[in-house]
């Protein structure tokens, strides 16, 4: 079955960088569109970003445009975020979204989230 | 963006007695291709969010017959037969036809 276990969150100083990371396995990761979707404490779900089955096409929150990078690596069937110049706003659970179709049809399985925390 | 306006905030429901939230986006969900890219999550206390309903009106695998989607354009509705105990959570609409993606605000279901 479907499993995606994220890592790399922590506590982390504003302006500070964090690379998040998603592995996925049991179903074909390079077939897949895979996106990373947060959430606040308390809060409702924030879209972050998406990147397409072939890591080609890249989709971004203005939240995290210009900060942040989705990127994947297919042989390694792993996801990941680049989070630079880190907001007390970014502290969220980070959760790691595979699609149901190559592009962004729909989220159908998703991790169980990890946690970030900007603090001084 | 499309701004997702999801009605009630908070639902407090009896055992057994039936459901319905409301979902409304700023503009149309239909695709070029046609299909109309609305979902339904559920999210129960300290779980990940789970998938119920896809392109507005599928149920998806596993996911008990008593939930059931509807809707157009850009007015959608979720509706639960008959609420069980385990349906407490919140129920959060999503759309992915338009870039930004974008949720609703959530619905809380709990039980009175």
């Amino acid at each position: 079955q479907v499993h995606l276990v994220e890592s790399g969150g922590g506590v982390v100083q504003p302006g500070g960088s964090l690379r998040l990371s998603c592995a996925a396995s049991g179903f074909t990761f390079s077939t897949y569109g895979m996106h990373w979707v947060r959430q606040a404490p308390g809060k409702g779900l924030e879209w972050v970003a998406t990147v397409l089955y072939d890591g080609n096409n890249k989709y971004y929150a203005d939240s995290v445009k210009g900060r942040s990078t989705i990127s994947r690596d297919n042989s390694k069937n792993t996801l990941y975020l680049e989070m630079n110049s880190l907001r007390a706003e970014d502290a969220a659970l980070y959760y790691c979204a595979k699609d149901s179709n190559k592009y962004a049809w729909g989220i159908d399985y998703w991790g169980q989230g990890t946690l970030v925390t900007v603090s001084s | 963006d499309v701004v997702m306006t999801q009605s009630p905030l908070s639902l407090p429901v009896t055992l057994g007695q039936p459901v319905s939230i409301s979902c409304r986006s700023s503009q149309s969900l239909v695709y070029s291709d046609g299909n109309t890219y609305l979902d339904w999550l559920q999210q129960r206390p300290g779980q990940s969010p789970r998938r119920l309903i896809y392109k507005v009106s599928n149920r998806d695998s596993g996911v008990p017959d008593r939930f059931s989607g509807s809707g157009s354009g850009t007015d959608f509705t979720l509706k639960i037969s008959r609420v069980e105990a385990e349906d407490v959570g919140v129920y959060y609409c999503m759309q992915l036809t338009h870039w930004p993606l974008t949720f609703g605000g959530g619905t809380k279901v709990e039980i009175k």
